[in-house]
């Protein structure tokens, strides 16, 4: 049973560059999320995705952008980037129909250097 | 605005030990609270609470929500050099999707 897997495992970038990173879902998982986790911090929620939409998005701004492909998958997208986005990048799959006990499951992630 | 503390913010214990984590919240229409262990990358599940004074426990690890005063422990008896890792808390909202993290609590057990 594959668990979420992301790509690539490690990035770098330069300011002003552009970067898309790529999620899959657990198997059977329809609903992925992606966080942002900085040095010493907890993740941060950047926006969620289901049925090809995005549902919620936190506080980050329009640099960030995603979607979601038909088979679950997804990509997160950063124009612009400034130093402040280098971070751990986290996706996360759930189940919607379950979700109200249905924990997000995490991938390794992506760590974003931006010089 | 929502937010979820935890502390302390690092903990060093020898093996054996027990340790108690501890998470409080301030989260408007809280829905759950959950317990994550993160080693390198990725955050692995631990325990979902809901209910108020219902103890979840798996094995030497342990937690317990107090809805009346916000708050969580995460307790760990009889540490291993395995558990040291970032352990973090999230709260959830009802009629959101977010989870909102504390900045975690590094423990580190030494042999």
């Amino acid at each position: 049973d594959a668990g979420v897997t992301q790509s690539p495992t490690h990035l770098i970038k330069t300011r002003g560059q552009q970067v898309t990173l790529r999620c899959s879902p657990k198997s059977g998982h329809d609903t992925v999320s992606w966080y942002q986790q900085a040095l010493g911090q907890g993740p941060q929620f950047i926006f969620q995705y289901y049925e090809e939409e995005e549902r919620q998005r936190g506080n980050f701004p329009d640099r960030f952008s995603g979607h979601q492909f038909p088979n679950y998958s997804s990509e997160l997208n950063v124009n612009a980037l400034l130093l402040g986005d280098s971070a751990l990048y986290l996706c996360a799959s759930s189940l919607r129909v379950a979700r109200e006990n249905s924990p997000l499951h995490f991938g390794n992630g992506t760590r974003l250097t931006v010089t | 605005e929502d937010k979820v503390v935890q502390s302390p913010l690092s903990l060093v214990v020898h093996e054996g030990d027990t340790v108690t984590l501890n998470c409080s919240y301030e989260v408007t229409n809280f829905r759950s609270l959950l317990w994550y262990k993160q080693e390198k990358k990725a955050p692995t599940f631990l325990f979902m609470l809901t209910s108020s004074g219902i103890e979840k426990k798996s094995g030497r690890l342990s937690s317990i929500l107090d809805k009346k005063e916000l708050f969580s422990i995460l307790n760990i008896t009889a540490t291993q050099t395995g558990d040291s890792a970032v352990y973090l808390c999230a709260g959830t909202t009802s009629g959101t999707y977010k989870y909102i993290f504390g900045t975690g609590t590094r423990l580190k057990v030494l042999a």
